[in-house]
């Protein structure tokens, strides 16, 4: 099993900051990374996917890069509505792994 | 527009058993396989199950397995979890969950239920 790891477990920031979050994993994953966020209370839902392509409807401001088992997502300007938490996820190994998460709260 | 509404869930003593049910809708939904992902109270997500979108393949989290099956019925635009010998540790919200790609069993998710919750307890 591929083994996700997220960094920081908690991020500080201000609205308007950059914000920066990693991912790593224990094998090459390639490209096949997504990344959700997460409100209290609500479904995930994807923001990035093949490790840097937008979803659908996704603003602008986030962002993915990162190949093999370095993974980067940055927002880089935060806005009130972003403050949630992260996850990444890796589809090239089965079975599917999440990395822990990283919660993004207001500074 | 997609669609995935879960049903089924509530509060089941240990070992016994549940079926989720997860009605999908506004997609071709008999290409695209489905998985159920879980997420225990203030805890992060675990994959579950998967099922291809012909039913022809089925997946499993060694943590269920041998415990939970999943099965789709296409006619009806449905995706079942049946969840047998259920212990505490299965507590959690359930997701039903679209993978975004149909070419490949295993892809990112594009588009979740909003959950239905499980817990188990005596």
């Amino acid at each position: 099993e591929v083994v996700m790891t997220q960094s920081p477990a908690t991020l500080s920031v201000s609205p308007g900051d950059r914000a920066t979050l990693s991912c790593r994993a224990s094998q090459s994953l390639r490209n096949n990374l997504a990344w959700y966020q997460q409100k209290p209370g609500q479904a995930p839902r994807l923001l990035i996917y093949d490790a840097s392509a937008r979803a659908t409807g996704i603003p602008a401001r986030f962002s993915g890069s990162g190949s093999g088992t370095e993974f980067t997502l940055t927002i880089s300007s935060l806005q009130s509505e972003d403050f949630a938490v992260y996850y990444c996820q890796q589809y090239n190994h089965w079975p599917l792994t999440f990395g822990p998460g990283t919660k993004v709260d207001i500074k | 527009e997609v669609q995935l509404l879960e049903s089924g869930g509530g509060l089941v003593q240990p070992g016994g058993s549940l079926r989720l049910s997860c009605a999908l809708s506004g997609f071709a939904f008999e290409n695209y396989p489905i998985d159920w992902v879980r997420q225990a109270p203030g805890k992060g997500l675990e994959w579950v199950s998967a099922i291809s979108g012909s039913a022809g393949g089925t997946y499993y989290a060694d943590s269920v397995k041998g415990r939970f099956t999943i099965s789709r019925d296409n006619s009806k635009g449905t995706v079942y979890l049946q969840m047998n010998s259920l212990r505490v540790e299965d507590t959690a919200v359930y997701f039903c969950a679209k993978q975004g790609e149909m070419a490949t069993m295993w892809s990112y998710i594009d588009s979740w239920g909003q959950g239905i919750r499980v817990t188990v307890s005596s």
